[in-house]
């Protein structure tokens, strides 16, 4: 089955303690994506990936860090996630030029 | 470049009755645009894209388009309990980005 797969699907954390949310796909996708989805805010993207080892910064970049060294993977690095990182995570990807994304089924995040 | 504005709601509807849902953007350059639909816990799915100004339907579901005065809408007759869910305005800019709107919650009440 086509897919995108995120892990964990759901975490509660500290401050400061370094986390990684992965994410593959099985559907041989160029690009790949990561947002946050917050009441009132809707889906913002974090860092996208036009291909393998080109990233992007999205709208709200700032504290996370990403990486493309395989074309199925497309984990994000929390390095010291902060209580306002706690959010609703999905990741996504679609193929070439494509405008379908394929979503992930979500990660949720708590920082305490 | 990415302003949109989408009524939150929620939106509560009995069952049979049709939804009208609507975006309203700011930027012409945006290139494509596109509902998809999440259900409660889970990610969004698209559900419908176009690119021209007019009415794309897709059995119960029709997207209007309206570049001239920038807005875009979702029409679902003969709403079902099945249908409630979000919906997100979407549209392309720049180099294929994707951005949304902050979504619309349905309610189909039986």
């Amino acid at each position: 089955e086509a897919q995108v797969t995120q892990n964990p699907r759901y975490l509660i954390t500290v401050t400061g303690k370094k986390l990684t949310v992965t994410c593959s796909q099985n559907m041989n996708h160029e690009y790949m994506s990561w947002y946050r989805q917050d009441p009132g805010l809707g889906l913002r993207q974090i860092y996208y990936s036009m291909n393998v080892e080109v990233t992007d910064k999205g709208d709200v970049p700032e504290g996370y860090k990403v990486s493309r060294k395989e074309k199925r993977n497309f984990p994000l690095i929390l390095e010291s996630p902060s209580p306002n990182q706690t959010s609703l995570y999905f990741c996504a990807s679609r193929a070439g030029q494509s405008n379908v994304l394929t979503f992930g089924a979500g990660s949720r995040l708590t920082v305490l | 470049q990415k302003e949109v504005e989408q009524d939150p709601g929620p939106l509560s509807v009995p069952e049979g009755a049709i939804v009208s849902l609507n975006c309203t953007y700011s930027n012409s350059a945006f290139q494509y645009f596109m509902w998809y639909r999440q259900y409660s816990r889970k990610g969004p799915e698209l559900l419908m894209y176009t690119y021209s100004s007019g009415n794309k339907e897709d059995g119960r579901f029709t997207a209007q388009v309206d570049k001239s005065s920038k807005y875009i809408s979702l029409f679902i007759r003969d709403s079902q309990p099945s249908d409630s869910a979000t919906y997100l305005c979407a549209w392309s800019y720049g180099n294929n980005r994707l951005a949304f709107g902050k979504g619309n919650q349905v309610v189909v009440i039986p």
